[in-house]
């Protein structure tokens, strides 16, 4: 069964509109997770890492003010895209490391995706 | 800058042969490697992954090889099946980046004929 899941799984809005998605793990907690981006027949690219209890870390062209992310608790991130526009469509992913001490590899568990559609 | 890329943008093969798909990753540091599978629609989902202190693993009908000289990585499926059908992605996880996160290759997808 799902160890990640993600909510909603599609979702149209109109230009200018906020859409929250949330993502939770399941059965285990999750300090950090990570919210990724895909476009049509593109690989899957992050955006920015989540982390409980402090600030989201963005990768470099990410606008933060954008893309808002909250690690609300142990077990639950949520990202919101503002004043959204049409070139937001997209794929939108969640994923959580599970085990392990820091820095120890372990397997990314995902989410179902969220697909975005702004109208 | 690192990047983890794929030979073959599409595989089609017949219904019971062997697929082999390839991924080639250009940061010698990454030490954790693993295999997604992914319909459309659909999250990624973990077929099977290798640490850098290994060169094989197997899995049910999956095979993974690692060869750290090349810095080429190829996953080995047994009696393809329609169900296989998928994009299929590398991701790897450098020691020395100190983050988590999974870098993935572009994809490829496996086209499975009846």
């Amino acid at each position: 069964g799902a160890v990640v899941s993600q909510h909603p799984s599609w979702v149209i809005c109109k230009s200018g509109t906020s859409v929250k998605i949330e993502c939770r793990s399941l059965d285990f907690q999750a300090t950090t997770m990570f919210w990724y981006r895909q476009f049509p027949k593109q690989s899957l690219m992050l955006m920015a890492t989540s982390n409980e209890g402090s600030k989201a870390t963005y990768e470099q062209g990410v606008e933060k003010d954008k893309f808002l992310i909250n690690h609300a608790s142990l077990t639950l991130s949520t990202l919101t895209v503002t004043s959204a526009h049409p070139e937001d469509s997209s794929f939108y992913i969640c994923s959580a490391p599970r085990g392990g001490a820091r820095g120890q590899n372990t397997e990314a568990f995902f989410g179902q995706g969220t697909r975005l559609t702004v109208v | 800058g690192e990047s983890v890329g794929l030979h073959l943008p599409t595989l089609s093969v017949q219904e019971g042969d062997n697929s082999i798909i390839n991924c080639a990753y250009s940061n010698s540091a990454s030490d954790y490697f693993i295999w997604y599978k992914q319909e459309s629609g659909k999250g990624p989902q973990f077929i099977i992954d290798i640490r850098s202190n290994m060169d094989k693993r197997q899995g049910q009908r999956v095979t993974v090889l690692l060869n750290k000289t090349v810095k080429h990585l190829s996953l080995q499926i047994a009696a393809t099946q329609p169900g296989d059908s998928a994009v299929y992605f590398c991701a790897e996880r450098g020691r020395d980046t100190g983050r988590r996160a999974l870098t993935f290759g572009s994809g490829t997808r496996l086209q499975v004929q009846p």
